[in-house]
């Protein structure tokens, strides 16, 4: 069955650093997104981006944050500087063109 | 933001026992509902969904009642199984069928305990 994946598994990066997140979505999907789920709290969204362009974006995806689909099959998430709080666990998700979206299985990023 | 919330942090059923999963919703623009199961270190797993037409989906173990009027979902695991122990959560979308970009707002989850 076909399945997000993600790399790395997890992250440690110095606060100020730059991190790349990688995902490969579900080769078929044309919806692709970035949520997050600091420890203990909800699974937040962070953006989405369809036909090559950003759809919508949270308050949280300031001008840190990007995203990019550099080739037919990556789709990644890029913070530029990082922070303390950018500590969490992040998913990437892919939809076809319903409704219902599938999760990779998130990388831990861990700002020291 | 709390358009969406599941008021049960826990539940601890039974084998072979219903298990009962609420959730509310605040916002009536909400018209796709979907739950998902997620295990610690891994990323949520689709479990089945339910669009604002209907007000019952079922799949196996797994149904899913949506009640418009009072905003409020509930998944019906039955009969839970040891295995299905895990963090459920409720999440809602703004519009079904494509018109949107489908973004989706989560509850907080529940730890859904299943003892042998």
């Amino acid at each position: 069955e076909p399945e997000v994946t993600q790399t790395p598994s997890h992250q440690v990066t110095q606060m100020g650093q730059e991190v790349i997140l990688r995902c490969v979505p579900i080769s078929n999907h044309l919806y692709f997104y970035w949520y997050r789920q600091i420890l203990g709290q909800k699974v937040e969204f962070l953006v989405s981006f369809y036909n090559n362009e950003i759809s919508e974006k949270s308050e949280i995806f300031d001008d840190q944050f990007s995203v990019e689909r550099p080739d037919g099959s990556n789709f990644t998430l890029k913070i530029r500087s990082t922070k303390l709080e950018d500590s969490a666990m992040y998913f990437c998700a892919s939809k076809q063109g319903g409704d219902t979206q599938y999760f990779g299985p998130g990388t831990r990023l861990t700002v020291l | 933001d709390q358009q969406v919330k599941q008021n049960s942090p826990s539940l601890s059923v039974q084998e072979g026992r219903i298990s009962i999963l609420n959730c509310d919703y605040t916002n009536s623009m909400f018209d796709y509902f979907l739950w998902y199961k997620k295990y610690p270190a891994e990323g949520p797993t689709f479990l089945i969904s339910i669009s604002s037409i209907k007000d019952k989906n079922e799949d196996g173990r797994f149904t899913v009642f949506l009640n418009k009027s009072a905003k409020h979902l509930s998944l019906h695991i039955v009969p839970s199984q040891p295995g299905d122990s895990a963090v459920y959560f409720c999440a809602a979308s703004g519009a079904a069928g494509g018109t949107s970009y489908g973004k989706l707002t989560f509850g907080q989850g529940t730890i859904l305990t299943v003892h042998p």
